[in-house]
């Protein structure tokens, strides 16, 4: 079945430091691949997402690119401010359906 | 626009009562869903409508019931709490159709803890 593996957590980064989250997946069929990202106490939001190969999708500073070959969409970011701490859900949707396919998720915690 | 709107926040029952959490939403989706958080599982959906008087299962459907009598509603029903189902429970919704439109609303959640 589909399934989404993301990195193990947490993850606590000093502010400014450089942020990667992995996240590999499995499917049936050809995935649309998103990042959501919920903050404490709230619901998801949708970060970014990308519908096709080597598409990138970007959003707050935030990058992912889909990658086909090795089946990632690892979330990067240059400079996270404290203020991107939250927890960060890689997700995949396949044919046009809506059902989302969920990661474990990642913990961030950025100290100032 | 309220986007996706989830009663009540928080909830404690005990075994075997019954319960319904809400969920609505005012930005005519068609599609609407349940999920369950449950720590370092991610979010499992649990049933799934793609319109008013259709409904289907998710990966974890048991013990949950649900109904679609409108667009704007989607309850979700437990007839008889089991302590597995305490967890944050979330709504979502989005446009039905082509794959670009699958960005998903998701309300605030509803923390259920059932002693």
């Amino acid at each position: 079945g589909d399934s989404v593996t993301q990195m193990e957590g947490p993850v606590t980064l000093s502010e400014e430091a450089f942020l990667t989250i992995n996240c590999t997946y499995t499917a049936t069929g050809y995935p649309s691949l998103f990042w959501y990202v919920q903050y404490p106490g709230e619901g998801l939001q949708l970060l970014l997402k990308a519908t096709k190969a080597d598409d990138k999708g970007s959003n707050k500073g935030f990058e992912a690119t889909y990658r086909k070959e090795t089946t990632s969409f690892h979330l990067e970011k240059g400079s996270v401010q404290v203020s991107d701490s939250a927890v960060y859900f890689c997700a995949l949707s396949v044919g046009g359906a809506q059902k989302l396919v969920f990661g474990q998720g990642t913990r961030l915690t950025i100290n100032p | 626009n309220a986007g996706v709107t989830q009663t009540p926040k928080f909830q404690v029952l005990k075994t075997g009562q019954s319960m319904t959490l809400q969920c609505a939403q005012d930005m005519n989706h068609e599609y609407m869903s349940w999920y369950r958080q449950d720590p370092g599982m991610g979010l499992r959906l649990i049933h799934y409508s793609v319109g008013a008087g259709i409904t289907d299962q998710g990966e974890v459907p048991n013990g949950y019931n649900v109904s679609r009598s409108t667009t704007e509603d989607f309850p979700l029903r437990l007839l008889s709490a089991a302590p597995s189902q305490t967890s944050v429970y979330f709504c979502a919704s989005s446009r039905a159709g082509t794959r670009s439109l699958n960005e998903q609303f998701f309300g605030p959640g509803t923390r259920l803890t059932v002693l």
